[in-house]
């Protein structure tokens, strides 16, 4: 079975600065993907970053990189230079590959707040 | 990139009414539909998975005579709520996928989601 944690149900930030949130995974499957999603206030889920469990450099698009540490089974999402509108609900998700469940498995969300 | 169209956005409508909210992948083929509903301030509740071209496979739980769901196409599928109730009143989120190709690396693409209000 897959699981995912992410234990910060809340997360402050000042507006320019970095901020990590964490999430880490469990999963007996050999290969799966890591995805993280934004969901502002609106409700729309943005997807913003994937990384692959084969994936030898983490994953990075624009602001956001994707600390993945394996053996410690932790994909967290560091988001650089935070600007106000990045303020929202922050989900990490899993999904397995070849055999495994192909219904990916959310955590329970990171609300970040950004400070001007 | 993809986009994955919900209809309608917000629906407020009187107890013992149907509901269906129809999701649209539109510029690919959607293998895998999800549908998802979320109470506020928590995570996806998975409600159910449609392949194409075979019925919904429903999370434990779901009762699949209240809620129906039918992938019609590559690109459609729809959620019926059927008899709503004020309980039924939440936020449903639709997610496409496909799954040719490469596997684990493809992304679910949302819908912007629909707000149920039963009054």
């Amino acid at each position: 079975a897959q699981k995912i944690t992410q234990t910060q149900p809340g997360m402050f930030v000042q507006e320019k600065e970095a901020v990590t949130l964490d999430c880490t995974y469990d999963t007996s499957d050999p290969s799966y993907g890591l995805f993280w999603y934004k969901q502002p206030s609106s409700g729309e889920m943005i997807f913003l970053i994937y990384q692959g469990s084969y994936d030898q450099q983490n994953a990075t698009e624009g602001r956001y990189s994707l600390n993945f540490q394996k053996a410690r089974k932790s994909a967290n999402l560091v988001i650089s230079a935070s600007q106000l509108g990045d303020s929202a609900m922050y989900f990490c998700a899993m999904r397995g590959g070849r055999g495994g469940s192909y219904i990916p498995t959310f955590g329970r969300g990171t609300s970040l707040i950004v400070h001007p | 990139g993809a986009v994955v169209s919900q209809h309608p956005s917000r629906v407020i409508c009187k107890s013992g009414t149907s509901v269906k909210i129809e999701c649209r992948s539109l510029d690919f083929q959607a293998t895998t539909m999800f549908w998802y509903r979320q109470f506020p301030k928590q995570s996806l509740m998975l409600m159910a998975t449609s392949n194409e071209g075979s019925k919904a496979t429903y999370e434990q739980g779901v009762e699949k005579d209240k809620f129906l769901i039918n992938h019609a196409s590559l690109t459609l599928s729809t959620l019926t709520v059927t008899s709503a109730h004020p309980e039924d009143s939440s936020f449903y989120i639709c997610s496409a996928r496909s799954d040719r190709g490469a596997y684990s690396n493809q992304p679910q693409h949302f819908g912007d989601g629909t707000r149920l209000s039963i009054l």
